[in-house]
């Protein structure tokens, strides 16, 4: 158990309103990544950060913003919800140790935006 | 960029028989980590086996072992022994030392009776 906790676990929302997934960590991981899971594509990276402050985008960023505040919790905003932002979002942390990378992750954010 | 591929959409096998699900990467690194992870209905990602670049063993976890090759960028996990909890989707994925995952599109994997 990574003591990874998302919330809210499900959300339907309406197009054109905000919307902010909260992921908060137990264990003190350096990095955090906040993923999207569609039929056919997989896991693809939104955002991630390797410290307080210290975000960077992934490869389908459009849309989404970030916030590490504290290096516990990793916040995800949809500025705008459209409906192509109905997704399954995992959050995750990676844990580098000597022995190599791992990444470990969330119970997952169901979100509806109609 | 690296990527990952994974063939096969849908697979299914027998209970108690064994099942080889292929993964296929492309990275300019020499040294990296790969992965399989477990995706049952609950929607949990579960890591069931990694392996190192640099080490020429294949990792093993139980029932769970991969044939890793290197030269030709070739990483599949084969489950012995199938079980019905063995039901899930299977994502293969890569990591470079910079901590950046990317994954796989999936494996459906079915468990017949």
């Amino acid at each position: 158990d990574a003591g990874i906790t998302q919330s809210p676990r499900h959300k339907v929302t309406e197009t054109g309103t905000p919307v902010t997934l909260r992921c908060h960590q137990t264990e003190n991981h350096r990095y955090m990544y906040w993923y999207r899971q569609d039929p056919g594509h997989g896991l693809r990276l939104i955002h991630y950060s390797y410290g307080v402050k210290d975000t960077d985008k992934g490869e389908v960023s459009d849309g989404y913003s970030v916030s590490r505040s504290k290096t516990e919790d990793f916040l995800l905003t949809l500025e705008s919800a459209t409906s192509s932002q109905t997704s399954v979002y995992f959050c995750a942390i990676s844990e580098g140790t000597v022995s190599g990378n791992t990444i470990y992750f969330g119970e997952g954010s169901w979100l509806t935006v109609v | 960029a690296q990527t990952v591929t994974q063939s096969q959409p849908e697979m299914s096998v027998q209970e108690a028989e064994t099942v080889t699900l292929s993964c296929t990467y492309d990275t300019s690194e020499s040294d990296y980590y790969l992965f399989w992870y477990k995706q049952p209905p609950s929607r949990q990602m579960i890591l069931v086996i990694r392996q190192e670049a640099y080490k020429q063993q294949n990792a093993t976890e139980n029932r769970f072992s991969v044939n890793f090759q290197k030269a030709a960028k070739s990483f599949s996990l084969k489950i012995s022994d199938s079980q019905l909890g063995d039901a899930a989707m299977y994502f293969c994925a890569y990591s470079d030392y910079g901590q950046n995952f990317v994954f796989g599109p999936g494996t459906r994997l079915s468990v017949l009776p």
